[in-house]
């Protein structure tokens, strides 16, 4: 049992060019999320999802899109980074249900955007 | 819009003893969840103890305990007996209940944990 794992842990890009985040998750969770972390900063939520197929925003959403084609999966892309997305991105996921709606975390991509 | 507050961007403590690190937050709403997350420089995030607004009682985890005045909106976490793996940026997170748990973490900017040998 993995947990949450996020591919890749570090990445350089050239502003203007895209990339691609993965997300993926064993726990059959329903609810998956992406954040960013950036320097003397807390999380802030970029997007998310309540299901296969769907996806919301978050409080940071501009400049990025998102995909949740399979259960298990959460893609973050960017079409055309910038210095300012430079961050470190972090993707949660949590169960359907109530009260107990723990968000479980994965170890983070560290990206720079030159 | 909720905000997290956590007013000490540095705490340190000796060994063995307690620290107690603060956290307010602002909300119009009266139901709603609030966590502490531990971020070691291995940048996972883990979390350490959560606290339903409608329970009266506050939650306590083996060492880790909180402090939950829900009148002052304020959420402190204690941390007794410290010890070196403690050592870790600690985030303060607010969730709204909104039934189906679609809404993401509004999390504080952090307090650095420094644990003195």
């Amino acid at each position: 049992n993995a947990g949450v794992t996020q591919t890749p842990k570090f990445r350089v890009l050239k502003t203007g060019q895209s990339m691609t985040l993965l997300c993926a998750q064993d726990m059959n969770h329903e609810y998956m999320y992406w954040y960013r972390q950036d320097p003397g900063m807390g999380l802030r939520l970029i997007h998310y999802s309540v299901g296969e197929g769907t996806t919301a925003k978050g409080e940071v959403p501009d400049g990025y899109n998102v995909s949740r084609l399979k259960k298990q999966n959460f893609l973050l892309g960017l079409e055309s980074a910038a210095p300012s997305q430079t961050s470190v991105y972090f993707c949660a996921s949590s169960r359907l249900a109530g009260p107990t709606d723990t968000q479980y975390f994965g170890p983070g991509t560290r990206l720079t955007v030159l | 819009a909720q905000t997290v507050t956590q007013s000490q961007p540095e705490m340190s403590v000796q060994e063995a003893e307690t620290v107690t690190l603060s956290c307010t937050y602002d909300t119009s709403e009266s139901d709603y969840y609030l966590f502490w997350y531990k971020q070691p420089p291995s940048r996972q995030m883990i979390l350490v103890i959560r606290q339903e607004a409608y329970k009266q009682q506050n939650a306590t985890e083996n060492r880790f305990s909180v402090n939950f005045q829900k009148a002052a909106k304020s959420f402190s976490l204690k941390i007794s007996d410290s010890q070196l793996g403690d050592a870790a940026m600690y985030f303060c997170a607010y969730r709204m209940y909104s039934g189906g748990g679609a809404d993401g973490l509004t999390f504080g900017k952090g307090t650095h944990l420094i644990i003195q040998p």
